[in-house]
């Protein structure tokens, strides 16, 4: 069936590193990819989103990359911050698939 | 804050009781998606609704039901409620125009506990 997972569930880094968080995807026919931050007690928080028209998109700190040769999707944050401590979901939008998520620790 | 909010935020219930949870979607959206997520795991697909109507359910058995207001507002209703129901319930809004995916806005949940 179709899934989303992440490549590994937790990923620890020190303060003002850049972090990378990656996401593998099943469906080739996905057109719309979407990254989520959740912390402790909160709902998802949206982060950036992008569509299967666009390899990268970039927002404040944050970069998408698409890959849809490998069906490949990552999310990377400059200069990271211990208030990015989190855990990331990646999702795709067309039928609302979640993968299992990436522990984000910053250390100080 | 996304505007997205759901009540209780908290409950309590018995194996086999059934359960009500409430969601006031974000000004302007269309339509409510319902997610499970269970400690340390992804937030699992329930249903999505889209002008009243269910638009696409997840795996879920037919004991999980739904609504959508016409002020767009929705409830999830769970029967015969068991233990494994235990879980974090996501809300989340969006406004759909029928053709493209466009991102969800979520609440902040609803924890409950089956005993």
């Amino acid at each position: 069936g179709e899934s989303v997972g992440l490549h590994l569930p937790t990923l620890s880094v020190q303060e003002g590193d850049n972090s990378i968080i990656n996401c593998a995807y099943s469906n080739s026919a996905s057109d719309y990819f979407i990254w989520y931050k959740q912390e402790s007690g909160k709902g998802p928080q949206f982060i950036i989103d992008i569509r299967s028209n666009m390899d990268k998109r970039q927002g404040q700190r944050v970069t998408v990359l698409l890959n849809k040769t490998v069906k490949h999707l990552s999310l990377q944050i400059a200069a990271t911050q211990p208030g990015d401590s989190a855990v990331y979901f990646c999702a795709e939008g067309g039928k609302l698939i979640f993968g299992q998520g990436t522990e984000l620790s910053v250390k100080p | 804050e996304t505007g997205v909010t759901q009540s209780p935020t908290h409950l309590i219930k018995t194996r086999g009781q059934q359960v009500t949870l409430r969601c006031s979607s974000q000004s302007g959206h269309n339509t409510v998606s319902w997610y499970q997520q269970a400690l340390g795991q992804g937030p699992q697909f329930i249903f999505q609704y889209y002008r009243e109507e269910e638009n696409g359910r997840g795996n879920f058995p037919p004991r999980f039901s739904g609504l959508q207001f016409p002020n767009y507002s929705s409830e999830l209703n769970v029967n015969a409620l068991e233990l494994d129901d235990s879980a974090l319930y996501l809300c989340a809004s969006s406004l759909w125009s029928g053709r493209t995916s466009e991102k969800l806005f979520f609440g902040s949940g609803t924890q409950l506990s089956v005993l």
